[in-house]
């Protein structure tokens, strides 16, 4: 079974970059999409962006464009998130999960157990 | 952006009840809707995908309906595990937007 397996919590400041990867174990890698999604300490859920890793072209958020870098190593089977100028409306929990596609619907049916991100001076 | 709107925002109910939580997209999205269970400090475990699809391994107490812009999850029979945190999420167009999720309580 598909598995994703997420790096550990983080601790940055303010105006600094953070950079989560998720590997992903036990299934074909390339073959189905990565989505990250984040979720604000008591909030909801909100997704970032995803990346195909056969395609390696990535797909934003307009609210993160600019600051959000989503990136695939075929080779070790690894996602990756950068968020950059962090400020502490970033403190959350990112999530990698894996886009599982349904005649054409999307939805997110295995997840990373989450990377606790905090952003304090 | 698609907008999502869940209500009840909290709901209390016993072991055994019946339980409705409906969502409410801004704009139509077909049938372009799932939901998803979360437990504190876990991540969130998809239930229903295409509006009405029991996801592999999920029970079937648990049920969706509905297309265009009203969607409902019902819970036919409240078990203890239950008791979590429910979102739907469309994937009609990117952003894929969230619910602002129900809170489903003990009674």
């Amino acid at each position: 079974q598909v598995q994703l397996v997420q790096s550990g919590a983080e601790v940055k400041k303010p105006g600094s970059s953070v950079k989560v990867s998720c590997k992903a174990s036990g299934g074909t890698f390339s073959s189905y999409a990565i989505s990250w999604v984040r979720q604000a300490p008591g909030q909801g859920l909100e997704w970032m962006g995803r990346i195909i890793p056969i395609l390696g072209m990535p797909n934003y958020a307009q609210k993160f464009q600019g600051r959000v870098t989503i990136t695939a190593d075929k080779s070790t089977s690894t996602a990756y998130m950068e968020l950059s100028s962090l400020r502490s409306e970033d403190t959350a929990v990112y999530y990698c999960a894996r886009d599982y596609d349904s005649s054409g619907i999307i939805a997110f049916d295995i997840w990373g157990q989450g990377t606790m991100v905090t952003v304090s001076s | 952006d698609i907008q999502m709107t869940q209500s009840p925002s909290s709901l209390s109910a016993s072991v055994g009840d019946r339980v409705t939580i409906t969502c409410r997209a801004s704009q139509s999205i077909s049938s372009y809707l799932n939901w998803y269970q979360q437990k504190p400090g876990k991540a969130p475990k998809l239930l229903i995908y295409a509006a009405s699809s029991l996801q592999s391994g999920v029970p079937s107490r648990f049920s969706g309906s509905g297309s265009g812009t009203d969607f409902t999850l019902t819970i036919s029979s409240l078990q203890f595990e239950d008791f979590a945190t429910y979102y739907c999420q469309q994937s009609y167009s990117t952003p894929e937007t969230f619910g602002q999720g129900t809170k489903l309580e003990i009674k």
